[in-house]
C-alpha cells in the first residue's frame, strides 16, 4: 500500500481557506485517494474521494494532479468546529478487502 | 437513521483478562471493520468481515479474533490482555467491499484500559 506524508500540523484562522497537501509517491494505477476527518474521542468521518483531477462536494475540494503523487484537500472558509485531525488515504479500492491504512494525519487547529 | 453503534462506551480491564466488544453495522451494510487507535496515532487496520467471512487481517497477534453474525454485527474479541491494548476500538461498517467510493462509517469507539 501507498505510504503518504501529510504535515503533522497547521493553524488557520475563522474564514479562511485551507489547504492540507500530502503526498503519495508510489502511488499505484488501482489506488483512490481518500480524506478522513476525526475529533477527539470519535471514529473518524469520511470527507471526500477521488481518483484524478478535481473533485467537490458540500464540505470540500479534492485536487489530484495528472501524476497523483499527491493531492490537496481544501476547507473552504474554515470554522472552530472545523479542528480536528484530518487523514489522507490510499489503496486499492476494488480490491479483495476495504482496509484503510492511516497515517499520523494532519491537527488542523482553528482560531478565532 | 441510527449510525453505527458500539458497546461499551468505555471498559476498565486487568493484565490477563479476556474482553469482547460489540459492534451494529447501519442497517443494510454487510461489511464491517474493527479498527485500534493508540493515543496520538492513526487507527490500525485489525479484521474485516463481508457476508460473515474474514476478508482481511492486520497485523496483530492471535490474541485478537473476531466473528460476525448472521444479522451483520460482529465482536471483536481480545484474550490474555496487556498494558498495550489499552486503545480506542473502532468498528465500521460499509454497504459492501472492495469497490471504489465504498465509504466506510465509523461507530463512536470502545475506550478500553488495560491496568
Amino acid at each position: 500500500l501507498a505510504k503518504t506524508t501529510q504535515p503533522i500540523s497547521m493553524d488557520s484562522y475563522e474564514g479562511q481557506e485551507v489547504n492540507i497537501t500530502c503526498s503519495h509517491n508510489n502511488i499505484a494505477t488501482n489506488d483512490y485517494i481518500t480524506w478522513y476527518q476525526q475529533f477527539p474521542s470519535q471514529g473518524p468521518r469520511f470527507i471526500i474521494q477521488g481518483y484524478k483531477t478535481k473533485v467537490t462536494n458540500e464540505v470540500a475540494s479534492l485536487f489530484i494532479p495528472a501524476d497523483r503523487k499527491s493531492s490537496t484537500l481544501s476547507l473552504p472558509r474554515v470554522s472552530l468546529s472545523d479542528t480536528a485531525v484530518y487523514y489522507c488515504l490510499v489503496g486499492d479500492m476494488p480490491g479483495y478487502g476495504n482496509k484503510l491504512v492511516f497515517g499520523a494525519g494532519t491537527i488542523l487547529r482553528v482560531k478565532s | 437513521d441510527a449510525g453505527v453503534t458500539q458497546s461499551p462506551t468505555h471498559l476498565i480491564k486487568t493484565r490477563g483478562q479476556h474482553v469482547t466488544l460489540r459492534c451494529s453495522p447501519i442497517s443494510g451494510h454487510k461489511s464491517v471493520s474493527w479498527y485500534q487507535q493508540v493515543l496520538g496515532q492513526g487507527p490500525q487496520f485489525i479484521f474485516q468481515y463481508y457476508e460473515k467471512e474474514e476478508r482481511g487481517r492486520g497485523n496483530f497477534p492471535d490474541r485478537f479474533s473476531a466473528r460476525q453474525f448472521p444479522n451483520y454485527s460482529s465482536e471483536l474479541n481480545v484474550n490474555a490482555l496487556l498494558l498495550g491494548d489499552s486503545a480506542l476500538y473502532l468498528c465500521a461498517s460499509s454497504l459492501k467491499t472492495g469497490q471504489p467510493g465504498n465509504e466506510q462509517f465509523f461507530g463512536p469507539g470502545t475506550r478500553l484500559t488495560v491496568l
